[in-house]
């Protein structure tokens, strides 16, 4: 069975600093999906990025960025310059093989601060 | 907005009572799922359909629980004789199946319940 493990529960970081939320999973299919997912207070979750397991190259969306290390099942997610309007509960997620649900970790609270 | 709705966004009920909530997905999507957000937690799945057929379901998703799309389209989720441990933020997601590997669900704002 998938499994995701996001062991930083909160974090804070300035305005304008740059933060990394870290993901590991435990997967044995070759094929697969990882994501980020945003959830504001009182919002619903978005997208913020995603990464083909078959692509060594690490996907980048504008401040965000991942850095994917599949050897060690590892999948941070990097923020930079941070704005206030990035304050929310972050996700990670695993897709793939047969199933067709999203498998999400328990989430890391992040708070920017002014 | 042609985003995914779901209402109520809040209920309050008391112990052993039914609930229903709904979800409407965005229109061309094909794909429904229900997900289970408890405190602390991450979302868990409970069920999806593929147009009208419910084609999985969670071990999550007890005998009291039971999820109908009857036109392929919006979806309900009942839960009979309501318990306290039934108390969470239940979300709907939808897709549009292209048979690409992977088809983003798009998320709904979510019904929080809370059982009394």
């Amino acid at each position: 069975a998938q499994t995701v493990t996001q062991s930083q529960p909160e974090m804070s970081v300035q305005e304008a600093e740059t933060v990394t939320l870290s993901c590991t999973y435990d997967t044995s299919e070759n094929n697969y999906y990882l994501f980020w997912y945003k959830q504001p207070p009182s919002r619903q979750m978005i997208l913020v990025i995603r990464q083909e397991a078959y692509k060594q190259q690490n996907a980048t969306e504008n401040r965000f960025s991942v850095n994917f290390q599949k050897a060690a099942k590892s999948f941070s997610l990097k923020i930079s310059d941070s704005q206030l309007g990035d304050t929310a509960m972050y996700f990670c997620a695993w897709y793939g093989g047969a199933t067709n649900k999203l498998i999400f970790g328990t989430g890391t609270l992040l708070a920017v601060q002014p | 907005d042609t985003g995914v709705s779901q209402d109520p966004r809040h209920k309050i009920t008391k112990r052993g009572q039914n609930v229903t909530f709904r979800c409407d997905p965005i229109s061309e999507h094909n794909r429904l799922y229900w997900y289970r957000q408890t405190l602390g937690q991450g979302p868990e799945f409970l069920t999806y359909f593929q147009n009208e057929a419910q084609l999985e379901k969670s071990r999550l998703l007890s005998d009291r629980f039971s999820a109908e799309r009857p036109k392929g389209s919006f979806s309900t989720l009942e839960i009979q004789r309501t318990e306290q441990g039934d108390s969470a933020m239940y979300l709907c997601a939808s897709s549009f199946d292209t048979y690409a590997r992977y088809n983003e669900q798009f998320f709904g704002p979510g019904t929080r319940l809370t059982v009394l």
